[in-house]
C-alpha cells in the first residue's frame, strides 16, 4: 500500500540552528499538506502546497514540493523553543479522496 | 468560531468491553473524518464522511469498528468488542466540503480522545 516516510524521525537541536525534515510518498501526489502536534496536543495545519516545485514561506519556515509531486520538505530557519513539537506532511493520492499522514519528525530544541 | 468537540476526552475500558466515542465538527464543514493515532505514530485514516455518506473505510477494521453521522452533523466511532491494540488516541477532524480533488481544504483536528483497554 502507499506509504509516506519522513526522515529523521527524531532531531534535536540547539536554539538558534536550523532544521529540516523530508518527506517522501511512494506514489504520487495530488498535494501535501504539513501538521504542527505538540506534546499532548492534537494535530493544527500550517500549510498546503499543490503544485510541482511549489515553494511557499512563512516566517522561519520554508515549505517545498519536489517537481515530481512525490517528496516534500520543511525547514526550519533559526528555531526557537515554541517550535517544539512532531512534525507530519500529510500526502494526497492523486485520484482519491484519502490523505496518508507521515510518519512524522519530532523536534526538541534545546535552550 | 468553535473549534472541533470530541468527548470523552479519556476513557479507561477492558479488553471485550465496548466503546462509543462523539465528535461534534465545526459548524457547516462537510467532511469528517476519524483518525487512529497510535503512541509515537502519525494519525491513520478510520473513516472519511462527506456529509452523511462515506467517502473511505478502508482502514477501518470492520468486524469489531463501526461509524455513523447522522443528519450530515455529528458522529459517533464505536468499537465493539476493544483489543488491547485499540489502545490510542482517536482523533476526530473536519473540513470543508471538498471540490475537485485538487481543491481540498485543511483539516481542524478536535482534542482527541485517549482509550486506554486493559
Amino acid at each position: 500500500g502507499q506509504q509516506v516516510m519522513q526522515i529523521p524521525q527524531y532531531q534535536h537541536v540547539q536554539e538558534g540552528e536550523d532544521f529540516t525534515t523530508y518527506c517522501n510518498s511512494s506514489t504520487t501526489l495530488s498535494n501535501i499538506q504539513w501538521y504542527k502536534q505538540r506534546p499532548g496536543g492534537h494535530p493544527v495545519f500550517l500549510i498546503q502546497l499543490v503544485k510541482s516545485g511549489e515553494v511557499k514561506k512563512q516566517k522561519r519556515l520554508t515549505f517545498q514540493f519536489g517537481e515530481a509531486k512525490k517528496n516534500s520538505s520543511l525547514h526550519i530557519t533559526a528555531t526557537q523553543t515554541t517550535d517544539v513539537g512532531t512534525y507530519f506532511c500529510a500526502g494526497l493520492t492523486s485520484g482519491t479522496y484519502k490523505y496518508i499522514f507521515g510518519t512524522g519528525t519530532r523536534l526538541k530544541v534545546l535552550a | 468560531e468553535a473549534g472541533v468537540a470530541q468527548s470523552p476526552r479519556y476513557k479507561i475500558i477492558e479488553k471485550r468491553q465496548s466503546v462509543a466515542f462523539w465528535c461534534n465538527p465545526i459548524s457547516g464543514h462537510a467532511t469528517l473524518y476519524w483518525y487512529q493515532q497510535i503512541l509515537g505514530q502519525g494519525p491513520k485514516l478510520l473513516i472519511q464522511f462527506q456529509n452523511n455518506g462515506v467517502v473511505d473505510d478502508s482502514q477501518l477494521p470492520k468486524d469489531r469498528f463501526s461509524a455513523e453521522r447522522l443528519k450530515g452533523v455529528d458522529s459517533t466511532l464505536k468499537i465493539q468488542p476493544a483489543k488491547l491494540e485499540d489502545s490510542a488516541v482517536y482523533l476526530c477532524a473536519s473540513s470543508k466540503d471538498w471540490g475537485q480533488v485538487y481543491d481540498s481544504y485543511e483539516q481542524y483536528f478536535g482534542p482527541g480522545t485517549r482509550l486506554t483497554v486493559t
